[in-house]
């Protein structure tokens, strides 16, 4: 256990909605990661906050937005879903500011997106 | 051209047979290297991080070489265990804050 959680576990939606998933980091860590990972691309980076700010931008869709809370914990929006998002989507966390430097990203258990 | 490039895809070994998977990397500057452990459905777990200066780095069973000039990793597996079972994940750290993922390599270690 990792100790960064995750929900909902598994998520159907249909084409055209727009779905939440909601990341709380470990104890004490500030930042927040969110990824994409599909079968065809591998692990994607999304974006990530630090104390609430966001801190760097990766390959993010407009319609995909997140934001972290005052508490920490971190929301991913996602909207006008296409087939295409079907995906796991994990968030991890980590103490530092900059994931270039040696600290550890702690991954939480992911959320499975499914679009019909 | 993917940045980081995996090898095999996937493969298949016995039990207690060792193998090396490998991954290629072509982004610079050069932070650090990352190999993750997923197990099927699960978060990525992380086994090692290299620096630029670190060849070599062991965590239990796994082995991490790192050579910096080539841009070459590799992991080592010795005496599998099924439990090694996992798509494991290749990280390149680079820039400023930025990172690169191979698509894994797939180990399937049977009895």
């Amino acid at each position: 256990d990792s100790g960064v959680t995750q929900t909902p576990k598994h998520l159907i939606t249909a084409t055209g909605q727009r779905v939440t998933l909601r990341c709380s980091p470990r104890s004490g860590d500030l930042s927040v990661y969110w990824y994409q990972q599909s079968l065809d691309q591998g692990l994607q980076f999304l974006i990530q906050y630090y104390n609430g700010e966001e801190r760097a931008k990766g390959n993010i869709l407009e319609r995909f937005s997140a934001q972290q809370f005052p508490d920490l914990h971190s929301e991913l929006n996602l909207s006008s879903l296409e087939l295409g998002d079907s995906a796991l989507y994990f968030c991890a966390s980590s103490p530092l500011k900059t994931s270039g430097r040696l600290d550890e990203q702690f991954f939480g258990p992911g959320t499975r997106l499914t679009v019909l | 051209k993917n940045q980081v490039e995996q090898s095999p895809q996937s493969l298949i070994i016995l039990e207690g047979k060792n193998c090396t998977l490998q991954c290629n990397y072509t982004v610079s500057p050069f932070s650090n290297l990352r190999w993750y452990k997923q197990d099927t459905g699960r978060g990525p777990v992380s086994l090692t991080i290299m620096t630029f200066s670190e060849n070599t780095k062991s965590n239990g069973r796994y082995t991490a070489t790192l050579d910096a000039d080539t841009k070459q990793s590799s992991l080592h597996i010795t005496a599998s265990q099924l439990s090694d079972s996992a798509s494991y994940i290749c990280v390149v750290f680079y820039g400023n804050n930025r990172l690169a993922f191979g698509k894994g390599n797939q180990v399937v270690v049977i009895p």
